[in-house]
Formats: structure tokens, sequence, C-alpha cells
């Protein structure tokens, strides 16, 4: 079944502004990991955030976990054009392997 | 210095026909899998190799069987192709050993089945 759940679907904002995505799963996991598409290609790695972490940064991304409440946000400081993308999270449960389970994405559309 | 790549980038064949997508990664990973984005770009997990060793099998038809000729390389075989197999699929390769580990995806090879 599926367990990320990102939210809102869709964004749309000006260059400068901040955006913010948010994921909801159901299941406990040992970390979440947020991974952007671009289209027609692969999906890149962004951020990978540790269940016993509440919150990282990386360059203009900050992650927050919320494992009481089961979900976490991504937020994109002072968007570019070329922030324009899907962004994925993707949640891990497992020990051993890496078994990610990807949500639907949010579709972001940063214009200039 | 691609790290993971696959081939071909489109595919477009007929019902009924089998074909191959292959996959290569020369980030020195010991896990491979395989990856179903649908047209609502809903992905999903099918097959993990670790080692050349299946992993991970999730609900897929028995048509679709992976070969993993060694940790560098997992290829995807698809028997008697359907109308709903058309989509995209994902290789992803990530290090062994722990679940701290991100994965690096190729470009994806877009099957359109007519």
């Amino acid at each position: 079944s599926q367990q990320g759940e990102e939210d809102p679907q869709a964004l749309s904002i000006q260059e400068g502004e901040n955006a913010t995505m948010n994921c909801s799963y159901k299941t406990s996991i040992n970390n979440l990991q947020w991974y952007r598409q671009n289209s027609g290609r692969g999906l890149v790695h962004l951020i990978l955030i540790r269940s016993n972490e509440r919150e990282k940064h990386s360059g203009r991304l900050r992650v927050t976990l919320d494992t009481s409440k089961k979900s976490s946000s991504l937020l994109i400081t002072a968007s570019r054009a070329a922030d324009t993308a899907s962004y994925f999270c993707a949640t891990d449960a497992t020990s051993g392997y890496s078994t990610l389970t990807f949500g639907k994405g949010t579709m972001l559309l940063v214009s200039p | 210095d691609t790290a993971v790549s696959q081939t071909p980038k489109y595919l477009v064949t007929q019902m009924g026909n089998d074909k191959s997508i292959k996959c290569e990664q020369n980030l020195g990973h010991d896990t491979m899998y395989w990856y179903k984005q649908d047209s609502k770009k809903f992905l999903k997990i099918m097959f993990s190799y670790n080692n050349k060793e299946l992993i991970i099998n999730e609900t897929v038809p028995n048509r679709f069987s992976p070969k993993s000729p060694d940790k560098a390389h997992l290829n995807l075989h698809i028997n008697s192709l359907e109308l709903g197999d058309s989509a995209v699929y994902f290789c992803a390769s990530s290090r062994k050993g722990g679940s701290y580990n991100e994965q690096f995806f190729g470009p994806g090879t877009r099957l359109t089945v007519l």
C-alpha cells in the first residue's frame, strides 16, 4: 500500500517565494527521504532525515519530521525557476536493505 | 561518467512482444532496483537485488523477469507485453548495509505498448 502522501498535489509560486510541501505516512519508519524529479528525468536525492531527527538543512532546503504525527515537510526558500520539478517523499521502514515507498509527489512550478 | 544508465530511453512495441531493458551502474553499489512509474507519476518498487541475489519481489506478474549477471547490472525482461505495461521504468542503485542510504536513479525507459 502507498506510504507517503504529499500535499499539495501542485504548487505554483513566483521566484523568490518560499515553497512548502508536506508528506504524511502511515507506518513507523527508519528514515524519510525527499527526491526531486525534473520532467522526463530520473529522481535525484535531495535530503534524508532519520527517525530520531526533527529538522535538517541543506542549502536552501529545510526538512522537518514529526514522527508522532507521521508527517514531514520540505521547505525550499528563495525559490528559483530551476526548482520547477516534482518532489517526492519516500519512507524507508526496513533495516538492512533500503526499501523506499514513494508518495505521489508535489508538482512545483516556479515562475520567473 | 554516468552513474546509473538505462537503455533504451524509449521503447515502442506491439502487444504480445517480448522486450528487455538494460541497466548498469558504475558506483560500486551492491543493491539495485527496478521501479515502475505510471501515468499519474506514482512510483512503485518492482524488484530489488543485492549482490546478484533477489531481495524483494513485489506483486509483479511473472511476465517480468529481472536478471542480474553481476552486481553492476540489472536487466528487466518482459514477456507478452500488455497495454497496461505502458509506463516509465526506472532502475536505481544504493550501497549495501544499513537503511540510511540514498538511491541513485537512472534516467528512465519510457515503454509504450500499442
